[in-house]
C-alpha cells in the first residue's frame, strides 16, 4: 500500500522556536520521490522540496532542512527559528515510481501556527 | 507570467446552477489535474488529463466533467450544483503523469454553493 502519515494535526510555537514537522511513508517501490508543499493562510499551495529515493542527503535552505531517512521511511521538515511568516499548512506527498500509478500520495497536512 | 491560472478565484451560486472554472498552464507541462480540497484541508484528486487523454478519473459525480481542448487547457464544468460542492478546487499541472517532478498549482478557486 502506498500511504503518506503526517501524525500531527496542528502544532502551536512560539517565534524563534524550532519545530519539526513528522513524514511517514509507506511504498513498496524501491524508485519513488517524496515532497514538501507549503499552503499558507492566502491559500496556495507552494512547491518547497523534491527528493529522490537514491538520494538520502540532508537538505538545507535557509532556515529549513529536511532529514530523509529511508531507514525509518520518514522524510521529516525542520524550520529553525520560526517565524509568524512560517504559519501555515505543510503537506508531505510521495510520487511512487512503478506500476501504473499516476498520481501524488498526499498526507493529510501539520497546521502550523507560529505565534509572536 | 503566472504559470497555472484558473479563473474565477472566487464562485457563489446557488444550488442547481451549473458553473465552469477554466484552468491554463504556460509551463509547456504535459498533464494536468484538477483537485478538490476541502474545509479540512484534505486533498483529492479528480481527474488528470496527459495530452489531452483523461488518465485519471477518480470517484466523483458524474456532474462533474472535465474538459481538455488542448495539453495547456483543463477546464471544469459542474452541473446541478450542490451545497456539498462548496470547497476550493485546484487545477495543477506537471511534467509527467507520474508527478515525479511535482505539481505546479493554480490559486485555486474557492467555491460556495448557497
Amino acid at each position: 500500500a502506498q500511504k503518506v502519515t503526517q501524525a500531527q494535526t496542528e502544532i502551536s510555537v512560539v517565534e524563534k522556536e524550532d519545530v519539526t514537522l513528522d513524514c511517514v511513508y509507506e511504498t513498496r517501490d524501491t524508485t519513488y520521490y517524496l515532497f514538501w508543499y507549503k499552503q499558507p493562510p492566502s491559500g496556495e499551495l507552494v512547491f518547497l522540496i523534491r527528493r529522490n529515493s537514491f538520494d538520502e542527503q540532508n537538505e538545507i535552505s535557509g532556515r529549513y532542512s529536511w532529514n530523509f531517512q529511508k531507514s525509518t521511511s520518514s522524510f521529516n521538515f525542520t524550520i529553525t527559528a520560526s517565524q509568524v511568516v512560517d504559519s501555515a499548512v505543510y503537506f508531505c506527498a510521495l510520487s511512487p515510481n512503478a506500476g501504473n500509478n499516476r498520481k501524488l500520495i498526499w498526507g493529510l497536512g501539520t497546521s502550523l501556527a507560529v505565534n509572536p | 507570467d503566472t504559470a497555472v491560472s484558473q479563473t474565477p478565484k472566487y464562485l457563489v451560486t446557488q444550488m442547481g446552477n451549473d458553473k465552469s472554472i477554466k484552468c491554463e498552464q504556460n509551463l509547456g507541462h504535459d498533464t494536468m489535474y484538477w483537485y478538490k480540497q476541502d474545509s479540512k484541508k484534505f486533498l483529492k484528486i479528480m481527474f488528470s488529463y496527459n495530452n489531452k487523454e483523461l488518465i485519471i478519473n477518480e470517484t466523483v459525480p458524474n456532474r462533474f466533467s472535465p474538459k481538455s481542448p488542448d495539453k495547456a487547457h483543463l477546464n471544469l464544468h459542474i452541473n446541478s450544483l450542490e451545497l456539498g460542492d462548496s470547497a476550493v478546487y485546484f487545477c495543477a499541472s506537471s511534467q509527467d503523469p507520474r508527478g515525479a517532478y511535482g505539481y505546479t498549482f493554480g490559486s485555486g478557486t474557492r467555491l460556495t454553493v448557497v
